[in-house]
């Protein structure tokens, strides 16, 4: 049974750096196209990145260029999320969402959340 | 960037009714797109994938239709589990965007 599991929350200062951790289980990283998927509170669901198989490449929302960074350590089979720069309006949960490539494109494996708030 | 515009953007059903909720995607996405259910303080779920593939072990009364830029998802029956907020997501061209979402009451 694959799973996402997700490091716990955090609470930061504007001006700070945050790095969200995903721990795969049941199947390798190598196997998932990772992406990280963010919800500021009562908000909707708001892509941030994740890697294109067509290009093998990360390719990072505009919005968080300059200010975000997705890595992988395939030899933990953890992804990371490191969002830098931090303010108030970053306070959101974020997920890290895998794409196995049994359905298309879609994100069918999703770790539990990360509650990440910027408060001074 | 692609919009996606879903509505109704709230939605009051009785249980047993029939529910539809309509994405529009701002130019044509093939059929790239992608269907998730939100419950309260939990992550998203994947139920509907290329516009009308159910994804396995999902219950067959959801349903997807669509292609090009107009989608519809359908309930065909409701039931008190289906309450919750509902996204459209498309694939299609890179950033991945969501809908606003449709939250679905019991009336």
């Amino acid at each position: 049974q694959v799973q996402l599991v997700q490091s716990g929350a955090e609470v930061k200062k504007p001006g700070a750096s945050v790095k969200v951790s995903c721990k795969v289980s049941g199947y390798t990283l190598t196997e998932l196209s990772m992406h990280w998927v963010r919800q500021a509170p009562g908000k909707g669901l708001e892509w941030m990145g994740g890697f294109d198989p067509e290009d093998g490449e990360t390719i990072y929302a505009q919005k968080f260029q300059g200010r975000v960074t997705m890595t992988e350590d395939t030899s933990t089979d953890t992804a990371y999320m490191e969002l830098s720069s931090l303010r108030s309006e970053d306070t959101a949960v974020y997920y890290c969402a895998g794409s196995t490539g049994t359905t298309g494109g879609a994100f069918d494996i999703w770790g539990q959340g990360t509650m990440v708030t910027v408060s001074s | 960037d692609i919009q996606m515009t879903q509505s109704p953007s709230s939605l009051s059903a009785s249980v047993g009714d029939r529910v539809t909720i309509t994405c529009q995607a701002s130019q044509d996405i093939s059929n790239y797109l992608n269907w998730y259910q939100q419950k309260p303080g939990k992550a998203p779920k994947l139920l509907i994938y290329d516009a009308s593939n159910l994804e396995t072990g999902v219950p067959s009364r959801f349903s997807g239709s669509g292609s090009g830029t107009d989608f519809t998802f359908t309930i065909s029956s409701l039931q008190p589990e289906d309450i919750a907020t509902y996204y459209c997501q498309q694939y299609d061209n890179l950033p991945h965007t969501f809908g606003q979402g449709t939250k679905l009451e019991i009336k």
